[in-house]
């Protein structure tokens, strides 16, 4: 089946230190993958996607590229700031053998300190 | 930029009532999807909508759910007895195409059932 597995949290770091929140997937098919974002008290925001093999996902400083090898899509930032405090979902759509739904992982939270 | 928007943001209802929640997703999207996150847990899939008629749905969508879109703007999710276990943010997500494209959250609803 499709699922997405990502590292449990909280993670705690402080500011400008390096994140890194692994994800692995199991998928049939070719999926496309996605980091979303939920800031406290707010709804889901896309941060970033890729669609295929090897493809590199950017925005606001944050990257995650696919690696088919290692089924993993990990977020990376290099310097973290407080106002990315939030919960990250890494997601996969699987595709025309799977569906187009939206499978998300459980979630990591991530607190910042100054 | 276009948004999904739903209402209300808040509903509180008791136990064994009918609620409908409403989303307006994006004017040219054709693909429609409900989604549920139980407090402090994963983004869990209900329900995809396209061309008038449920295209894929999971467990969790028993009889006691429907979908609909009355007209050519609003999509609704109408839980006709609600459960305790129902207390839970309802996100409504659209997207113009399936599978591949990323899908454009709404705010959410916050459901609680006393």
């Amino acid at each position: 089946g499709n699922s997405v597995t990502q590292m449990e949290g909280p993670v705690t770091l402080s500011e400008e230190a390096f994140l890194t929140i692994n994800c692995t997937y199991t998928a049939t098919g070719y999926p496309s993958l996605f980091w979303y974002v939920q800031y406290p008290g707010e709804g889901l925001q896309l941060l970033l996607k890729a669609t295929k093999a090897d493809d590199k996902g950017s925005n606001k400083g944050f990257e995650a590229t696919y690696r088919k090898e290692t089924t993993s899509f990990h977020l990376e930032k290099g310097s973290v700031q407080v106002s990315d405090s939030a919960v990250y979902f890494c997601a996969l759509t699987p595709g025309n053998t799977g569906g187009f739904k939206t499978i998300f992982g459980a979630g990591t939270r991530l607190f910042v300190k100054a | 930029e276009p948004e999904v928007t739903q209402t209300p943001s808040h509903q509180v209802t008791q136990m064994g009532q009918e609620v409908i929640l409403r989303c307006v997703p994006i004017s040219n999207h054709l693909y429609f999807y409900w989604y549920r996150q139980i407090l402090g847990q994963k983004v869990e899939f209900l329900v995809s909508f396209y061309n008038n008629e449920i295209s894929e749905k999971s467990e969790i969508f028993d009889d006691q759910f429907s979908v609909e879109r009355p007209d050519g703007s609003n999509f609704t999710l109408k839980i006709r007895s609600t459960k305790l276990e129902d207390s839970a943010m309802y996100f409504c997500a659209s997207t113009p195409l399936a599978g591949g494209y990323e899908q454009y959250f709404g705010p959410g609803t916050r459901l609680t059932v006393t």
